[in-house]
């Protein structure tokens, strides 16, 4: 099972909004509604920031945002925080009941 | 306090072996599967198997990477899983950490661990 493809690095001005992409298969998010986010910050453990494709965890801010077409998800952050800056990673279920993350994409605020 | 701690980590020579352990506390244990995920320094995540709940006959499924060197297991009567490594490689060098939906019909990784540091060096 390879990993999800995600850009190395996305950053965006304070306020402004960015999008994450996450590409797969049709063994992992082309087949299922089971793809998440999560926010790393350095030192830190992975944070779900968004389950099942597009929801929100309560705590988590809706300036998170997720969707998917057909083999690609998404993260949108919309409204950039300096708070957002951290490592963000996908993650899907798969067809042969393992789990993939992606590379993972290093969010910077300018 | 709903939590879950790893440890065990340590220095250990290539081909060797390692158990570490991650026990939970504040949820119900036994109704959700527990998984292992490492990140090497400065790398990725890296999805390295799970086990899955009584109610899911304790099924055990692990990564392409680890297949045949790590077993996954539990002990629902004190709340812990495990992770045997063996014929550890160089390249297993990672932060590993123990992680859970929290109750079966969750997809995601919900709650987290800390992590435990495993050094494969000679």
């Amino acid at each position: 099972q390879s990993a999800l493809t995600q850009p190395a690095s996305v950053s965006g001005s304070p306020g402004q909004s960015i999008t994450i992409s996450c590409t797969g298969t049709r063994s992992d998010i082309g087949t299922y509604n089971y793809v998440s986010w999560y926010q790393q910050h350095p030192g830190k453990a992975p944070k779900v920031m968004i389950y099942d494709v597009s929801s929100r965890p309560s705590g988590v801010s809706n300036r998170f945002s997720g969707s998917k077409s057909g083999n690609t998800a998404s993260l949108t952050i919309s409204g950039l925080q300096p708070e957002d800056e951290a490592d963000y990673y996908c993650s899907s279920h798969t067809t042969t009941s393992t789990w993939v993350f992606g590379g993972g994409t290093k969010v910077t605020v300018l | 306090e709903v939590q879950l701690v790893e440890s065990g980590g340590g220095l250990v020579q290539p081909g060797g072996s390692l158990k570490v352990s991650c026990i939970a506390s504040g949820f119900t244990f036994s109704g959700s599967s527990v998984h292992w995920v490492r990140q090497a320094s400065g790398k990725g995540l890296e999805w390295v198997g799970r086990t899955s709940s009584k109610a899911n006959n304790y099924a055990t499924a692990s990564a392409a990477s680890v297949r045949g060197r790590f077993t996954i297991s539990r002990d629902d009567s004190k709340n812990t899983a495990f992770l045997q490594m063996n014929s550890l490689k160089t390249e297993d060098t990672a932060v590993y950490y123990c992680t859970s939906p929290m109750r079966d019909g969750k997809w995601y990784f919900d709650l987290w661990g800390r992590g435990t540091l495993v050094t494969v060096s000679s």
